[in-house]
Protein backbone atom coordinates (compact mmCIF):
# COMPACT_ATOMS: atom_id res chain seq x y z
CA UNK A 1 0.00 0.00 0.00
CA UNK A 2 0.78 3.39 -0.78
CA UNK A 3 -0.27 5.45 1.66
CA UNK A 4 -3.49 7.78 1.44
CA UNK A 5 -3.38 9.90 -1.42
CA UNK A 6 -5.18 12.89 -2.34
CA UNK A 7 -5.82 14.65 -5.96
CA UNK A 8 -5.14 16.62 -6.97
CA UNK A 9 -2.27 18.18 -5.26
CA UNK A 10 -3.51 22.23 -6.35
CA UNK A 11 -6.22 23.55 -7.81
CA UNK A 12 -6.70 27.06 -8.78
CA UNK A 13 -9.90 27.94 -8.97
CA UNK A 14 -12.41 31.34 -9.52
CA UNK A 15 -15.01 32.67 -6.75
CA UNK A 16 -18.43 31.23 -7.23
CA UNK A 17 -17.19 27.61 -8.83
CA UNK A 18 -17.63 24.22 -7.77
CA UNK A 19 -14.54 21.93 -7.20
CA UNK A 20 -14.31 18.14 -6.17
CA UNK A 21 -11.38 17.10 -4.13
CA UNK A 22 -10.74 13.15 -4.10
CA UNK A 23 -9.10 10.83 -1.10
CA UNK A 24 -7.94 7.10 -1.51
CA UNK A 25 -7.04 5.98 2.10
CA UNK A 26 -4.94 2.58 2.98
CA UNK A 27 -7.38 0.41 2.03
CA UNK A 28 -7.99 -1.62 5.19
CA UNK A 29 -8.89 1.49 7.26
CA UNK A 30 -12.21 1.72 8.12
CA UNK A 31 -12.26 5.80 9.61
CA UNK A 32 -11.66 8.31 6.73
CA UNK A 33 -11.33 11.85 7.81
CA UNK A 34 -11.42 15.10 6.17
CA UNK A 35 -9.38 18.36 7.87
CA UNK A 36 -8.83 22.05 6.90
CA UNK A 37 -5.38 23.85 7.64
CA UNK A 38 -4.78 27.50 7.01
CA UNK A 39 -1.72 28.74 6.85
CA UNK A 40 0.03 28.89 10.30
CA UNK A 41 -2.88 27.27 12.19
CA UNK A 42 -3.41 23.55 12.91
CA UNK A 43 -5.47 21.04 10.84
CA UNK A 44 -9.40 21.09 11.77
CA UNK A 45 -11.41 18.58 11.63
CA UNK A 46 -14.47 19.33 9.28
CA UNK A 47 -16.13 15.59 8.70
CA UNK A 48 -15.49 11.67 9.49
CA UNK A 49 -16.38 8.30 7.96
CA UNK A 50 -16.58 4.88 9.17
CA UNK A 51 -16.90 2.77 6.26
CA UNK A 52 -19.62 4.66 4.17
CA UNK A 53 -21.57 6.43 7.08
CA UNK A 54 -20.60 9.98 7.85
CA UNK A 55 -20.96 9.65 11.27
CA UNK A 56 -19.77 13.26 12.67
CA UNK A 57 -19.72 16.95 11.16
CA UNK A 58 -18.14 20.00 12.30
CA UNK A 59 -20.02 22.93 12.36
CA UNK A 60 -17.14 24.66 9.97
CA UNK A 61 -18.40 22.46 7.58
CA UNK A 62 -21.18 24.90 5.68
CA UNK A 63 -24.07 23.80 3.94
CA UNK A 64 -21.79 24.61 0.69
CA UNK A 65 -19.85 21.57 1.95
CA UNK A 66 -20.88 18.00 1.08
CA UNK A 67 -18.41 14.46 1.76
CA UNK A 68 -19.25 11.20 0.85
CA UNK A 69 -17.87 7.84 0.27
CA UNK A 70 -19.31 5.50 -1.30
CA UNK A 71 -19.26 2.06 -0.84
CA UNK A 72 -16.70 2.57 2.25
CA UNK A 73 -13.56 2.79 -0.29
CA UNK A 74 -12.73 6.56 -1.41
CA UNK A 75 -14.01 9.73 -0.79
CA UNK A 76 -14.92 13.13 -2.27
CA UNK A 77 -14.89 16.42 -0.37
CA UNK A 78 -17.30 18.97 -2.56
CA UNK A 79 -17.26 22.58 -2.11
CA UNK A 80 -19.75 24.39 -4.13
CA UNK A 81 -19.90 28.04 -4.62
CA UNK A 82 -16.48 28.65 -3.27
CA UNK A 83 -15.50 31.71 -1.44
CA UNK A 84 -12.02 33.35 -1.09
CA UNK A 85 -12.00 32.18 2.57
CA UNK A 86 -12.27 28.89 1.20
CA UNK A 87 -9.08 28.75 0.39
CA UNK A 88 -6.81 26.29 2.15
CA UNK A 89 -5.24 23.00 2.43
CA UNK A 90 -7.45 20.33 2.63
CA UNK A 91 -6.26 17.30 4.19
CA UNK A 92 -7.23 13.39 4.27
CA UNK A 93 -6.18 11.24 6.55
CA UNK A 94 -7.25 7.32 7.50
CA UNK A 95 -7.18 4.95 10.62
CA UNK A 96 -8.29 1.71 11.88
CA UNK A 97 -11.30 1.27 13.64
CA UNK A 98 -9.32 1.52 17.33
CA UNK A 99 -10.55 5.11 18.20
CA UNK A 100 -6.63 5.30 19.92
CA UNK A 101 -4.76 4.22 16.31
CA UNK A 102 -2.78 7.13 14.60
CA UNK A 103 -4.30 8.24 11.78
CA UNK A 104 -2.08 8.54 8.61
CA UNK A 105 -2.28 11.38 6.77
CA UNK A 106 -1.98 11.99 3.11
CA UNK A 107 -0.30 15.20 1.27
CA UNK A 108 -3.25 17.52 0.88
CA UNK A 109 -5.32 19.38 -1.84
CA UNK A 110 -3.77 23.10 -1.72
CA UNK A 111 -7.27 25.14 -2.51
CA UNK A 112 -6.80 28.99 -4.05
CA UNK A 113 -9.89 30.55 -4.85
CA UNK A 114 -9.20 34.01 -7.12
CA UNK B 1 -14.00 22.53 26.15
CA UNK B 2 -11.64 20.70 24.36
CA UNK B 3 -8.66 22.52 23.70
CA UNK B 4 -4.83 22.11 22.87
CA UNK B 5 -2.18 25.10 23.23
CA UNK B 6 1.52 25.06 21.85
CA UNK B 7 2.75 28.34 23.47
CA UNK B 8 5.87 28.42 21.36
CA UNK B 9 5.28 29.57 17.44
CA UNK B 10 9.04 28.79 16.87
CA UNK B 11 12.01 27.49 18.19
CA UNK B 12 15.54 27.89 16.36
CA UNK B 13 18.70 25.65 17.63
CA UNK B 14 22.12 24.74 16.66
CA UNK B 15 22.34 21.52 15.56
CA UNK B 16 22.99 18.29 18.25
CA UNK B 17 21.07 20.65 20.69
CA UNK B 18 17.78 19.00 22.61
CA UNK B 19 14.91 20.50 22.43
CA UNK B 20 11.94 20.25 24.41
CA UNK B 21 8.35 21.05 22.94
CA UNK B 22 5.69 22.22 25.17
CA UNK B 23 1.90 21.00 24.79
CA UNK B 24 -1.21 21.71 27.37
CA UNK B 25 -4.44 20.33 26.76
CA UNK B 26 -7.86 20.77 27.87
CA UNK B 27 -10.29 17.99 28.21
CA UNK B 28 -12.95 16.93 30.35
CA UNK B 29 -12.87 13.52 29.74
CA UNK B 30 -11.22 10.55 31.25
CA UNK B 31 -10.25 8.79 28.07
CA UNK B 32 -8.14 10.22 25.65
CA UNK B 33 -5.45 9.68 23.39
CA UNK B 34 -2.44 12.57 23.04
CA UNK B 35 -0.45 12.84 19.82
CA UNK B 36 2.04 14.24 17.98
CA UNK B 37 2.96 14.77 14.62
CA UNK B 38 5.25 16.04 12.29
CA UNK B 39 4.82 18.50 9.14
CA UNK B 40 7.86 18.84 7.07
CA UNK B 41 8.06 21.20 4.31
CA UNK B 42 6.01 18.67 1.94
CA UNK B 43 3.28 19.29 3.60
CA UNK B 44 2.52 15.54 4.68
CA UNK B 45 1.54 15.49 8.61
CA UNK B 46 3.84 12.52 9.70
CA UNK B 47 2.90 10.72 13.18
CA UNK B 48 5.48 10.60 16.10
CA UNK B 49 4.04 9.40 19.55
CA UNK B 50 0.99 8.24 20.89
CA UNK B 51 -0.22 8.21 24.68
CA UNK B 52 -3.23 7.01 26.07
CA UNK B 53 -4.64 8.75 29.15
CA UNK B 54 -4.44 5.56 31.38
CA UNK B 55 -0.28 5.88 31.30
CA UNK B 56 1.80 8.25 32.21
CA UNK B 57 4.88 6.38 32.15
CA UNK B 58 7.02 8.67 30.25
CA UNK B 59 9.81 6.96 27.43
CA UNK B 60 12.35 7.21 25.19
CA UNK B 61 12.09 6.02 21.43
CA UNK B 62 15.24 6.71 19.87
CA UNK B 63 15.97 10.32 19.61
CA UNK B 64 12.23 11.59 20.93
CA UNK B 65 11.02 11.25 24.60
CA UNK B 66 7.78 12.70 25.98
CA UNK B 67 6.76 13.63 29.35
CA UNK B 68 3.11 13.13 30.06
CA UNK B 69 1.83 14.58 33.00
CA UNK B 70 -1.72 14.45 33.73
CA UNK B 71 -1.42 16.75 36.87
CA UNK B 72 -0.85 19.80 34.82
CA UNK B 73 -2.32 18.46 31.74
CA UNK B 74 0.69 18.59 29.48
CA UNK B 75 2.81 16.56 27.18
CA UNK B 76 5.81 17.74 25.80
CA UNK B 77 7.92 16.16 23.03
CA UNK B 78 11.76 16.08 23.31
CA UNK B 79 14.20 15.48 20.84
CA UNK B 80 17.84 14.81 21.42
CA UNK B 81 20.72 16.37 19.57
CA UNK B 82 18.21 17.78 17.21
CA UNK B 83 19.52 17.51 13.48
CA UNK B 84 18.84 19.56 10.49
CA UNK B 85 16.27 16.71 9.09
CA UNK B 86 13.97 17.83 12.14
CA UNK B 87 13.41 20.87 10.90
CA UNK B 88 9.67 20.92 10.38
CA UNK B 89 6.06 22.21 11.93
CA UNK B 90 5.24 20.27 15.21
CA UNK B 91 1.40 19.72 16.23
CA UNK B 92 0.43 17.81 19.22
CA UNK B 93 -3.12 16.76 19.09
CA UNK B 94 -5.61 15.17 21.51
CA UNK B 95 -8.47 12.41 20.96
CA UNK B 96 -11.07 11.56 22.81
CA UNK B 97 -14.01 8.91 22.64
CA UNK B 98 -17.11 10.29 23.59
CA UNK B 99 -20.51 9.79 21.30
CA UNK B 100 -19.64 10.14 17.68
CA UNK B 101 -16.92 11.19 18.13
CA UNK B 102 -14.36 9.10 18.11
CA UNK B 103 -10.84 9.27 16.96
CA UNK B 104 -11.16 12.62 15.58
CA UNK B 105 -8.00 14.83 16.11
CA UNK B 106 -8.11 18.48 18.01
CA UNK B 107 -4.62 20.17 17.20
CA UNK B 108 -2.67 22.33 18.27
CA UNK B 109 -1.47 25.72 16.69
CA UNK B 110 1.91 24.26 15.60
CA UNK B 111 5.58 25.22 17.16
CA UNK B 112 7.86 25.63 13.72
CA UNK B 113 11.32 24.15 14.80
CA UNK B 114 14.55 25.43 12.70
CA UNK B 115 17.49 23.33 12.93
CA UNK B 116 21.04 25.16 11.66
CA UNK B 117 23.53 23.32 11.14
Amino acid sequence: DTGVSQNPRHKITKRGQNVTFRCDPISEHNRLYWYRQTLGQGPEFLTYFQNEAQLEKSRLLSDRFSAERPKGSFSTLEIQRTEQGDSAMYLCASSPLDWGAEAFFGQGTRLTVV
Amino acid sequence: AQKVTQAQTEISVVEKEDVTLDCVYETRDTTYYLFWYKQPPSGELVFLIRRNSFDEQNEISGRYSWNFQKSTSSFNFTITASQVVDSAVYFCALSMNYGGSQGNLIFGKGTKLSVKP
